[in-house]
């Protein structure tokens, strides 16, 4: 079963416009909810992450948007340019020292960024 | 420089091979982490391991094992038993605590021939 929830599998967007990746989970728990940021062949890397306490967070371009009680947050790349054309994972984590301690990753969005 | 390393980047294996996969870590990390890369599918979690001489089965273990005989290493073995082998293998490791940032290697590609 897919602890986290991500869509669209694939975007495309001018140079300039919004970014917009979606993912929802089911389990409370889960109390970290980091993006990584993928090129091809190359490991994922942390992006951005928030924690359940606040409803937004910004860095420069990317913003996370989190919404507790419908458990669901957004990534949005404002701006957007073709240097951000990548495959991006959202992810939730939950206490560590429980099973819920691992990343659950979603499937992948692979953004176009057209200049 | 700190850093998590898989070795080798490209791996080629016959059918009925084992062969394992490397991955050192100097960051001084707990936990370790594998994982498997499909296109569509994301990262689905084989193994990982929270501390030295433990670890346990991820989502996917079916086919694979892995060792934790010292914290900077967790080798991840591929064998005979798993059906579809090929495809784009990533470890990670984390510090430790729930809301750490998991750091990821730069990936290895298995090819069965």
């Amino acid at each position: 079963q897919q602890q986290v929830k991500q869509s669209p599998q694939s975007l495309i967007v001018q140079k300039g416009g919004i970014s917009i990746i979606n993912c929802a989970y089911e389990n409370t728990a889960f109390d970290y909810f980091p993006w990584y940021q993928q090129f091809p062949g190359k490991g994922p890397a942390l992006l951005i992450a928030i924690r359940p306490d606040v409803s937004e967070k910004k860095e420069g371009r990317f913003t996370i948007s989190f919404n507790k009680s419908a458990k669901q947050f957004s990534l949005h790349i404002m701006d957007s340019q073709p240097g951000d054309s990548a495959t991006y994972f959202c992810a939730a984590r939950g206490d560590r020292g429980s099973t819920l301690g691992r990343l659950y990753f979603g499937r992948g969005t692979q953004l176009t960024v057209w200049p | 420089d700190g850093g998590i390393t898989q070795s080798p980047k490209y791996l080629f294996r016959k059918e009925g091979q084992n062969v394992t996969l490397s991955c050192e870590q100097n960051l001084n990390h707990d936990a370790m982490y594998w994982y498997r890369q499909d296109p569509g599918q994301g990262l689905r979690l084989i193994y990982y391991s929270q501390i030295v001489n433990d670890f346990q089965k991820g989502d996917i273990a079916e086919g694979y094992s892995v060792s934790r005989e010292k914290k900077e290493s967790f080798p991840l073995t591929v064998t005979s038993a798993q059906k579809n082998p090929t495809a784009f293998y990533l470890c990670a490791s984390q510090k430790g605590g729930g809301n750490t940032e998991a750091f990821f290697g730069q990936g290895t590609r298995l090819t069965v021939v």
